[in-house]
């Protein structure tokens, strides 16, 4: 069955050090996108792609970066791990219509602490 | 303005009751909305999906839409325990597949 995996599911750092979360996904989409959630803001976009090579900033993406160079992943690295990133990291994916808006299927989430 | 606004709750409701869950958004473009279930500790899953104004009717759910008030609601009849969970009202940007998330209303079913 097609499926969207993360990895590491929880993950402990420390201040300043770069960390990479692993997102892969089996349904051939070419949308992803990266959410992270706390308490009393719900999800929130941090960075999406459209397709291969193609990246664009959500609205929290200070300090992430992500890269596409496959239809199947997309790498989301803190460059310099902040406590203020402690959050759980959602990965999501859809398919590609012409216009309207598709579903959005998640991944099992990666629960970040940042020390 | 939020963008999306819900109620974040708790809203009790007891076993058997209909529990109501509203939703509304400030993009007039939007097109389409999704109301996504998220248990604790777990990522959000699909419950209902709706475009064109009315209701859309899937098991116990009810999804309702009014684009001119700009308000989407979530109806569950029969309510059960395992409906307690956190549900997620979900719009989409005029620009793009993007999507807009609410805060999320708690809901609690008691037996």
């Amino acid at each position: 069955d097609a499926e969207i995996t993360q990895s590491p599911r929880h993950k402990i750092t420390e201040t300043g050090r770069q960390v990479t979360l692993a997102c892969h996904q089996t349904w051939n989409h070419n949308n992803m996108f990266w959410y992270r959630q706390d308490l009393g803001h719900g999800l929130r976009l941090i960075h999406y792609s459209y397709g291969v090579q193609d990246t664009n900033k959500g609205e929290v993406s200070d300090g992430y970066s992500v890269s596409r160079s496959n239809t199947e992943d997309l790498p989301l690295t803190l460059e310099s791990a902040a406590s203020s990133q402690t959050s759980v990291y959602f990965c999501a994916s859809s398919e590609s219509p012409g216009g309207t808006a598709e579903t959005q299927y998640f991944g099992p989430g990666t629960r970040l602490l940042v020390l | 303005q939020k963008e999306v606004e819900q109620n974040s709750g708790p809203l009790s409701v007891p076993e058997g009751a209909i529990a109501s869950l509203n939703c509304t958004y400030s993009d007039r473009g939007s097109q389409s909305f999704f109301w996504y279930r998220q248990y604790s500790g777990k990522s959000p899953e699909l419950i209902m999906s709706i475009y064109s104004n009315g209701d859309k009717e899937d098991g116990r759910f009810t999804a309702q839409l009014n684009k001119a008030s700009q308000y989407v609601s979530l109806l569950i009849r029969d309510s059960q325990p395992s409906d307690s969970a956190t549900y997620l009202c979900a719009v989409n940007t005029r620009y793009g597949n993007k999507l807009v998330f609410g805060a999320g209303t708690i809901l609690r079913v008691k037996s």
